[in-house]
């Protein structure tokens, strides 16, 4: 089933700002939006951004998320060393009944 | 605090069976959907299956169809993924997802399945 596509990768300096994108289509991100993930090496994912762009308790305010037609945005403010991680988009894709994962894009902070 | 312990993971033969186990705390499970999330080592997430409030509606993605059986038990507070016919592209860490706002919420901290000779 096809996912959702992310750059592989983002590298930006401390204390900048990096903007993640989720390309998606009309059945998934364009339908209802994106939710984003956090995964540090070895732990489990996070959740950063419901699909209506809305932070869990918790998150930091550093981390925003937007969405325009079929394209998903996360966009990290202040990058600190702990951004560092792989992050990911989700969203139900109501043509194949299922939730599609992004292919995860990899953050460094330099 | 909500808390979701997977259990279950193994390493089996190709064509061999397992079930899995989540074990839920901290939440109201069965006001609940949830899902099964896996990953590949070294790879990226891939979900594999959901179950909604009373277990009547569930889905599954197309590579797991007719092997894989999600379901749950709401008085136990457990979700579970009985897996037959496993293959060696199912080997990866499988996680317990509670989902909310159409998101996956909550994560356990996952449970590795191994499919080898």
């Amino acid at each position: 089933q096809a996912g959702l596509t992310q750059p592989p990768s983002v590298s930006k300096g401390l204390r900048q700002t990096a903007t993640l994108t989720c390309t998606g289509n009309s059945n998934n991100v364009g339908n209802q939006g994106a939710a984003w993930l956090q995964q540090h090496q070895g732990h489990p994912p996070k959740l950063l951004s419901y699909r209506n762009n809305d932070r869990p308790s918790g998150i930091s305010e550093r981390f925003s998320a937007s969405r325009s037609g079929n394209i998903a945005s996360l966009t990290i403010t202040g990058l600190q060393p702990e951004d560092e991680a792989d992050y990911y988009c989700s969203a139900w894709d109501r043509s194949l009944r299922a939730y599609v994962f992004g292919t995860g894009t990899k953050v460094t902070v330099l | 605090e909500v808390q979701l312990v997977e259990s279950g993971g193994d390493l089996v033969q190709p064509g061999g069976s397992l079930r899995l186990s989540c074990a839920a705390s901290g939440i109201t499970f069965s006001f609940y959907w949830m899902s099964w999330v896996r990953q590949a080592p070294g790879k990226g997430l891939e979900w594999v299956a959901n179950i909604n409030q009373d277990g009547s509606d569930k889905y599954y993605v197309d590579s797991v169809k007719g092997r894989f059986t999600i379901s749950r038990d709401n008085a136990n507070n457990s979700l579970y993924l009985q897996m037959n016919s496993l293959r060696v592209e199912d080997t990866a860490v499988y996680y317990c997802t509670r989902e909310d706002w159409g998101s996956q919420e909550y994560w356990g901290q996952g449970t590795l399945v191994t499919v080898s000779s």
